[in-house]
């Protein structure tokens, strides 16, 4: 099992949709966690911290659930520059890799 | 501001053939520098980072190799490539505590071996 896991996708959603991705952890001790957002053969760009109350910035909104260990990103009124892959991470702080990627769930906004 | 410069942004090598990937970084001092390499479908794998000049910490034995002879600069090498080479690799940078969260990637390099 992985230690970080994401649905790949891909999520082909309309212009304006509302769309959430899932991820879950394995590891109980992680201790903070991220969004990137990864363009086709670009790098990875933060996109937001992921905190326990929950938090937003502008059409995203990101939620942390430690029992469950899932994280979740929710992307509103989708725009066609929302297409991207999405990178869940998670930083358990031990160990020689302390940030752990997933795979990425890719997104696909069409008109 | 700072930025991270990475090159080339695409490389087609032969098996056998050697490599090198600069990376450099503008506008801070004493960064923690890492190399990371994306394989298709999995995700980004540590390969190498360094907390200073000469300092480099890796964990798993492989075949490529990684140097940092000045501050704001990182090298990735290898003597012989191997296929399972192939890859995306990016170099990335932060600050701070070598568990501080946030990573600066640059751009990339798609390296083919064939």
């Amino acid at each position: 099992r992985k230690e970080v896991e994401q649905d790949p996708g891909p999520f082909n959603v309309p212009e304006g949709a509302t769309v959430a991705f899932n991820c879950t952890y394995s590891n109980s001790a992680s201790q903070s966690f991220f969004w990137y957002r990864q363009d086709c053969r670009k790098e990875p760009k933060l996109l937001m911290s992921v905190y326990s109350s929950g938090n937003e910035d502008g059409r995203f909104t990101a939620q942390l659930n430690r029992a469950s260990q899932y994280i979740s990103l929710l992307i509103r009124d989708s725009k066609l520059s929302d297409s991207a892959t999405y990178l869940c991470v998670v930083n358990r702080n031990t160990g020689f890799q302390k940030l752990v990627f997933g795979t990425g769930t890719r997104l696909l906004v069409s008109p | 501001s700072q930025t991270i410069h990475q090159w080339p942004a695409t490389l087609v090598q032969p098996v056998g053939s050697p490599l090198s990937l600069e990376c450099t970084v503008e506008g801070t001092s004493n960064p923690n520098l890492y190399w990371y390499r994306q394989a298709a479908g999995r995700g980004l794998q540590l390969l190498f980072y360094s907390v200073g000049i000469g300092q480099i910490s890796s964990e798993v034995p492989q075949n490529l190799s990684a140097s940092r002879p000045q501050d704001r600069q990182f090298i990735l090498s290898s003597k012989k490539l191997l296929l399972s080479d192939s890859g995306f690799y990016l170099c990335a940078w932060n600050v701070g505590a070598v568990t501080s969260e946030k990573l600066f990637f640059g751009s990339g390099t798609q390296l083919s071996v064939l």
